[in-house]
């Protein structure tokens, strides 16, 4: 079956600016976690959804990021006026429910900030 | 949550040689999970050991855990030039909160 997709693949944007990064989760699975992972470390976790709502989104960095899945299914993290120190690859993941040690990754968002 | 630490940062090695990677942590865990990630993309999760476990196999893949020591290692039997990636290891203690070290990047040379 379908894996997680992510779009775009990358995105380059200037300072300042408003990005949008969509996840699709794998069909059924009812938890998505955002991560971010900044070049030569390992991914680190922003937030995680269980349906609808943000279950925890203690990894966020700061309120110019923000994330929402209003049908339970796709998710969009939304960063507002963007920074260079935003660049990163945006990784996200989803998992059946009960099962959240055994999570599927996307292929990610490379972005840039200029 | 807590962190993995991989070790060594790199590894090169020869097209069907071995290659063995380790991980520590700090905490009681109740599973750990290998992921490999190709070129900076997404992370594919390889396997999952539970704390009750000591040795995993998965095709080419072994994978031990030594809970009195904090550890675990991974082992790539017959190397080859598609294994080229960076590993990390994930140590759960039932959060969802996967946390992951900076990877051990390996290069297996054709």
């Amino acid at each position: 079956g379908a894996g997680v997709s992510q779009t775009p693949s990358n995105k380059v944007t200037e300072k300042g600016k408003y990005v949008e990064l969509r996840c699709d989760p794998i069909s059924g699975h009812t938890a998505l976690y955002w991560y971010r992972q900044s070049l030569g470390q390992g991914p680190e976790f922003l937030i995680y959804f269980q349906g609808t709502g943000a279950a925890d989104d203690s990894g966020l960095p700061n309120d110019r990021f923000f994330a929402v899945r209003p049908e339970g299914s796709v998710s969009t993290l939304k960063i507002q006026r963007t920074e260079r120190g935003d660049s990163a690859m945006y990784l996200c993941a989803s998992s059946k429910t009960g099962e959240a040690e055994t999570q599927y990754f996307g292929p990610g968002t490379r972005l840039l900030v200029l | 949550s807590q962190q993995g630490e991989e070790d060594p940062q790199a590894l090169s090695i020869q097209e069907g040689e071995n290659a063995t990677m380790n991980c520590s942590y700090k905490t009681s865990i109740n599973n750990l999970q290998w992921y490999r990630q190709n070129s900076g993309r997404g992370l594919v999760h390889l396997i999952l050991i539970r704390s009750n476990e000591r040795e995993k196999h998965s095709g080419r893949l072994r994978v031990t855990l030594d809970t009195s020591k904090k550890s675990s290692s991974l082992l790539i039997t017959a190397s080859r030039a598609a294994d080229t990636a960076s590993y990390f290891c994930a140590p759960g203690a039932g959060s969802y909160q996967l946390t992951f070290g900076k990877g051990t990047k390996l290069s297996v040379i054709p």
